[in-house]
């Protein structure tokens, strides 16, 4: 099956640097890459996604990039702002007759200083 | 548009004992998971409808762990008997058929003592 792996576990950075989470794979057929953020007792929630055609896409201050031949995305967080405090969890989905498969990664805990 | 219904959203039981949890996905959403989620880890599936069938349940711990859909709608998991590992928060989530991405409900956190 697949496995996603995460790094860092966890990331401190000031307000206002960047902040850097990588994710690798291991089944060459996963074709889709979402990104889930976990603020403190809450759901997970959809910040943004990749899909397997693409290399690059763009959400204001979030930007994930993939990888297909190395097999690893990663998501970038410019200009942090407090309230980036979460955690992230990336994941890998591939389309299957059964219906989409989801691994998530081992998350992401991302602490803004102020 | 009303996200997905949890309930209850904590539990605390003995070990041995029996618990069930309730969801109720966004209207319209084919596909229901339940996941688990250990104290600093990711959600890990347990079981996966399309409608009211079974596409995925292989990481479902079959001895203890039981799920249904009924009329593709509703759905209820249960632990019988739990064990202390089953410490966890619970998640319901839903999506769109042929939609890769779900999303989730508040959660259940069960406590087994």
């Amino acid at each position: 099956g697949e496995n996603v792996e995460q790094h860092p576990s966890t990331l401190s950075v000031q307000e206002g640097d960047s902040a850097v989470i990588k994710c690798t794979y291991s089944d060459s057929a996963s074709n889709y890459f979402p990104w889930y953020k976990q603020e403190l007792g809450k759901r997970p929630q959809l910040i943004i996604d990749i899909r397997s055609n693409v290399g690059e896409k763009k959400d204001q201050r979030i930007a994930v990039t993939l990888n297909k031949t190395a097999k690893h995305f990663s998501l970038h967080i410019t200009e942090t702002q407090p309230e980036d405090s979460a955690v992230y969890f990336c994941a890998a989905s591939r389309r299957r007759s059964s219906g989409d498969k989801l691994t998530f990664g081992t998350g992401t805990r991302l602490a803004v200083r102020p | 548009e009303a996200g997905v219904a949890q309930s209850p959203r904590y539990k605390i039981i003995e070990k041995r004992q029996s618990v069930a949890f309730w969801c109720n996905p966004i209207s319209g959403h084919a596909t229901l998971y339940w996941y688990q989620q250990i104290l600093g880890q990711g959600p890990k599936l347990l079981i996966q409808f399309q409608n009211n069938g079974v596409v995925d349940d292989s990481q479902l711990p079959k001895d203890r762990f039981s799920a249904e859909r009924l009329k593709g709608v509703d759905s209820t998991l249960k632990i019988q008997p739990a064990k202390l590992e089953d410490s966890a928060v619970y998640l319901c989530a839903s999506s769109l058929d042929r939609v890769p991405y779900p999303y989730f409900g508040p959660g259940t956190r069960l406590t087994v003592l």
